[in-house]
């Protein structure tokens, strides 16, 4: 069935770019008719939706963050990935990505120096 | 942008006892695209139901959902004790795609 995995450093300095991948396997992303997204959640808070992206390369994002994200995907490695630029202790959460109701098991992202 | 508001904030029960958790939406949602969520501490969250009413492959009959239009609920009739978490509703659709959560409801002993 369908998977999703994140990967990246789990480490990033103040001012500096986030970067992560999902990888999806058992399926196909550009088989996919739902946006592949990416959801964040701070410690201790709640949800909150970051951007997403269809296999066409279509994106939308979050307009709080529309600034600092970047999403791309690669069809070609069935993968997606999300940039998020100048970060801040802010940004220091658990990073999921996801397609409708199915999520990854999320990456832990610390920004500090 | 849809609004999703979940009550209450934080809900007191017994184990054995009924839970009845509320997601209400800032305009009508569709129900395909309505899903329930439970997180434990240092978990991804799960998923409970998905289309507003399908529980998730493996998940317990105590858990059942209902609703639709702009009004949402998770019922757990039962309550164990591994059910007292944190709870969120999301929405996600494709026009404009997305995802909507609620801030979670908190049910505690």
């Amino acid at each position: 069935q369908l998977q999703l995995q994140e990967s990246g450093p789990g480490l990033v300095k103040p001012s500096e770019t986030l970067s992560l991948t999902c990888t999806v396997s058992g399926g196909s992303i550009s088989s996919s008719t739902y946006y592949w997204g990416w959801i964040r959640q701070p410690p201790g808070k709640g949800l909150e939706w970051i951007g997403s992206i269809f296999h066409s390369g279509s994106t939308y994002y979050n307009p709080s963050l529309k600034s600092r994200v970047t999403i791309s995907v690669d069809t070609s490695r069935n993968q997606f990935s999300l940039r998020l630029s100048s970060v801040t202790a802010a940004d220091t959460a658990v990073y999921y990505c996801a397609v409708a109701e199915l999520w990854g098991q999320g990456a832990l992202v610390t920004v500090s120096s | 942008e849809i609004v999703l508001t979940q009550s209450p904030g934080t809900l007191s029960l017994s184990p054995g006892e009924r839970a009845t958790l509320s997601c209400r939406a800032s305009q009508s949602v569709s129900s395909t695209y309505l899903a329930w969520y439970q997180q434990k501490p240092g978990q991804a969250p799960r998923l409970l139901i998905y289309g507003a009413s399908s529980r998730a492959t493996g998940i317990p009959d105590r858990f059942s959902g209902s609703g639709s239009g702009t009004d949402f609920t998770l019922t757990i009739s039962r309550l164990e004790p591994e059910d007292f978490v944190v709870y969120y509703c999301q929405q996600y659709g494709s026009s404009p795609p997305g995802y909507t959560f609620g801030q979670g409801t908190k049910l505690e002993i």
